[in-house]
């Protein structure tokens, strides 16, 4: 089955302990982007990857960082996560040059307390 | 970049009432406009897209318009049910090049009965 998966889907934490949420997708997708959902601010793009080793910032980059060392996964990195990081955060796919068709991820809840 | 203003940001209709929702883009070289739905704690899906080469497109009860001159795009909803409530988000994009999907702020529609 085609999909985009993240872990994990629900995460409680406090401030300054680093945390990864990983994203994987099984459909060869070159791009890749994070994303977080804010109440009245929509979709946000964190950063992104049109392909393995090539990332960029997106809208909303500070205090976050990301990898993509193997096509099918782009971590999120929080070094030192504070209370305005809690969010509901995206992982999302899509080839470069057909349909543009956007896969998400089921969302991740982070609460940095 | 490009910055897509979305309205309203919410919508309440009742059972069997169509739905407008409008965009608006800033972008005149953006080509490729989708149309997402995000049901309550779930993540967003493609429902229908549409490229600038094309003014209109239906899909059973959905339909979205583009007026390119105006740079402006809208979903129809016709004969609106409980399973239509849900969160609406409209985007635009350049197609082929590292240019990222663009959101707006998405609309709340509730569909009462």
């Amino acid at each position: 089955e085609a999909q985009v998966t993240q872990n994990p889907r629900y995460l409680i934490t406090v401030t300054g302990k680093k945390l990864t949420v990983t994203c994987s997708q099984n459909m060869n997708h070159e791009y890749m982007s994070w994303y977080r959902q804010d109440p009245g601010l929509g979709l946000r793009q964190i950063y992104y990857s049109m392909n393995v080793e090539v990332t960029d910032k997106g809208d909303v980059p500070e205090g976050y960082k990301v990898s993509r060392k193997e096509k099918r996964n782009f971590p999120l990195i929080l070094e030192s996560p504070s209370p305005n990081q809690t969010s509901l955060y995206f992982c999302a796919s899509r080839f470069r040059g057909q349909g543009y068709e956007q896969y998400f991820g089921p969302g991740t809840r982070l609460t940095v307390t | 970049g490009e910055n897509v203003e979305q309205h309203p940001s919410t919508l309440s209709v009742q059972e069997g009432d169509s739905a407008v929702i409008k965009c608006t883009y800033s972008d005149s070289a953006s080509n490729y406009f989708p149309w997402y739905k995000q049901e309550l704690g779930k993540r967003p899906q493609l429902i229908i897209d549409i490229r600038s080469n094309v003014g209109e497109k239906k899909d059973q009860r959905i339909a979205v318009t583009l007026n390119k001159t105006a740079k402006h795009f809208s979903l129809h909803i016709t004969e609106t049910q409980p399973e239509d409530s849900a969160v609406y988000f409209c985007a635009a994009i350049l197609t082929g090049t590292a240019s990222k999907l663009t959101f707006g702020t998405g609309t709340r529609l509730q569909v009462t009965l």
